[in-house]
């Protein structure tokens, strides 16, 4: 069995600030972890991925992610927030079983950047 | 390569009525995936294939609901007598998949339903 926790379904962040989205999974197998972003009425872009190689993953647009084994986390920062960031992004976890690739998706964070 | 596409983007039918959605993978790719998107969540696997052959479906898919992929290249997914709660956005993913591994999976925009 696999899924992810997203916590906050909204965040605000200043325009310049810090972006923290968070992401734990639970997995009972080696886990691949994704970050999507979905702007409004769009389909689902790849931000980055974790595949078992570098733990701390960099993505577009100066995204970049951490992998963190002991607390089952994946959680997303960017330095400095650009109102173009604001849109919801989605954590997922994949793995395979029975051959089989399952991906399953968070419920998501909406991300606001104030001016 | 353009990216996967989906047609129509934005269907409105009544209640009872049947649709069917067409996803256009990248062509080189050849997995193939149907997801549904409600207000609120992430997407839900709904079904996958591998070339031509249906080889998941979730048990979110209704005896109402019905996908093929019949040259192993574009897919449809049907949906029969529809209902309201079948209201959602509709995404189509596809993904090279070399052996047995996990694959990146490229998403179209979706099709957006609504039943009235």
């Amino acid at each position: 069995a696999q899924s992810v926790t997203q916590l906050g379904s909204h965040v605000s962040v200043s325009e310049g600030a810090l972006v923290l989205l968070r992401c734990n999974y639970s997995s009972s197998v080696p886990p691949y972890l994704f970050w999507y972003v979905q702007y409004p009425n769009q389909g689902l872009q790849l931000l980055l991925k974790y595949t078992s190689a570098a733990t701390l993953v960099k993505g577009i647009n100066d995204f970049e992610a951490e992998f963190k084994k002991s607390e089952t986390s994946f959680h997303l920062t960017k330095p400095s927030a650009h109102m173009s960031d604001a849109a919801e992004y989605f954590c997922a976890v994949s793995g395979v079983s029975g051959g089989y690739q399952k991906v399953t998706f968070g419920t998501g964070t909406k991300l606001q950047v104030i001016p | 390569d353009t990216g996967v596409s989906q047609d129509p983007r934005h269907k409105i039918t009544k209640r009872g009525q049947n649709v069917t959605f067409r996803c256009d993978p990248i062509s080189e790719h050849n997995r193939l995936y149907w997801y549904r998107q409600t207000l609120g969540q992430g997407p839900e696997f709904l079904t996958y294939f591998q070339n031509e052959a249906q080889l998941e479906k979730s048990r979110l898919l209704s005896d109402r609901f019905s996908a093929e992929r019949p040259k192993g290249s574009f897919s449809t997914l049907e949906i029969q007598r529809t209902e309201q709660g079948d209201s959602a956005m509709y995404l189509c993913a596809s993904s090279l998949a070399l052996g047995q591994g996990v694959s990146e999976q490229y998403f179209g925009p979706g099709t957006r339903l609504t039943v009235t």
